[in-house]
This record gives C-alpha cells, sequence and structure tokens, in this order.
C-alpha cells in the first residue's frame, strides 16, 4: 500500500503562513487531495488533484506537488483554521490516507 | 441538500455481529461509488470498503476482509456494512462516504462502534 506521511502537528499564529507537507513512499502522480477535520465534524474536501481548490473553500487554502511530495499552505492562517488535516492519494489501489497534521493556533 | 445518515451503532461483546446502514438523500445514490472510513478515538482515517455504482465492483481493507461485508441496495438509497466476528481494534466512529473522481466527497457524520466485553 501507499504510505503517505505527515508531521503530526503543527502551532502558528494567526495571520502567518503555514504549509502542511504530506510524501508518498511512491509517485501518485497528482492524483493527491486533502481534508479538513474540525474537532467533533467529519472531514471536508478542501483541495483535489493536488492544486484545485474545492468550491466553498476559501482562497487563503491552496496545494502543490506532484510525484512523492505534496504541500497544503494556509495564507494567512486564522483561527477557525484549527483542525486536523489529511492527505489521501488515490493514484494507488486501495486508496490510502496521511496520519494527519494538528494545526494549532498559538 | 446532500445528507449521508449512519445507524446502527453501539456497544457489542467481541466475536459478535453488527450492521450498520447509511441512509443518502440529495442526490443521485446509483450513481456514485460508496465507501465506509473509520476513525479510532483520537486516531486517523482508515479506508474499510468501497462499493462501486452498481455493486460491481466490491473491495476491502486486509484489516477486515473476510469479517466485513458492503453492499447497497441503490433503490433505498441506502449503504450497508455486515460485520462480524468483531475485535476491540474494530472500536471506532464509522463514516459512509461517497465518492468523486478519486476524492471521498460526501461524508455523513458517523455512528459510533465500540466492541467491548
Amino acid at each position: 500500500d501507499t504510505v503517505l506521511t505527515q508531521s503530526p502537528a503543527l502551532a502558528v499564529s494567526p495571520g502567518e503562513r503555514v504549509t502542511i507537507s504530506c510524501r508518498a513512499s511512491e509517485s501518485v502522480s497528482t492524483l493527491m487531495h486533502w481534508y479538513q477535520q474540525k474537532p467533533g465534524q467529519q472531514p471536508t474536501l478542501l483541495i483535489y488533484l493536488a492544486s484545485n481548490l474545492e468550491s466553498g473553500v476559501p482562497a487563503r487554502f491552496s496545494g502543490s506537488g506532484s510525484g512523492t511530495d505534496f504541500t497544503l499552505t494556509i495564507d494567512p492562517v486564522e483561527a477557525d483554521d484549527t483542525a486536523t488535516y489529511y492527505c489521501q492519494q488515490s493514484w494507488n489501489d486501495p486508496w490510502t490516507f496521511g496520519g494527519g497534521t494538528k494545526l494549532e493556533l498559538k | 441538500e446532500v445528507q449521508l445518515v449512519e445507524s446502527g451503532g453501539g456497544l457489542v461483546q467481541p466475536g459478535r455481529s453488527l450492521k450498520l446502514s447509511c441512509l443518502a438523500s440529495g442526490f443521485t445514490f446509483s450513481n456514485y461509488g460508496m465507501n465506509w472510513i473509520r476513525q479510532a478515538p483520537g486516531k486517523g482515517l482508515e479506508w474499510v470498503a468501497s462499493i462501486s455504482s452498481s455493486s460491481s465492483y466490491i473491495y476491502y481493507a486486509d484489516t477486515v476482509k473476510g469479517r466485513f461485508t458492503i453492499s447497497r441496495d441503490n433503490a433505498k438509497n441506502t449503504l450497508y456494512l455486515q460485520m462480524t466476528s468483531l475485535r476491540s481494534e474494530d472500536t471506532a466512529l464509522y463514516y459512509c462516504a461517497s465518492d468523486y473522481d478519486g476524492t471521498y466527497y460526501y461524508w455523513g457524520q458517523g455512528v459510533m462502534v465500540t466492541v467491548s466485553s
């Protein structure tokens, strides 16, 4: 299975720029997607196909990458962005998730 | 408005069975592949099983293969997960989710399954 590796946690101040990384154990082309999960809620899709912003998602969010290295950027970060962020690949079967990056605001 | 509403969870003893349901509304259920994804307490997301729109293709995670069965009834807009031989490590919040272009597009609120004696 394709293993996706994310840093466990990050802490940033409101107004700053934050990058959340996801590294795949093998190439996933650009079939990488990002989700936000706020405490007590289900995940929601933020970015699809590495860099496409899902409808209704603020333009503060952006994604980039291809192959094995991907990045989710939030600029500027707002208090409401406190959440866990997951990457997910759909290039290789089975589709897999990263372990999640918990974003905390200082 | 799209809704996916899971039900059927609860407390069950190890080795016993449980059947989850997911009632869909607000979209054409029969056009979408569907999935069960779980999240153990304080942990990340784990894909469990998937079924294509017409039930032609079914896949399971190795951790549940041979114990869980995914099915759907398009006439009832309902997805199911029959879980047997439950183990403590199956304790999790179970989400149903539709898939679209490689993403898990719509998610339910989840239903809790606790396996404990």
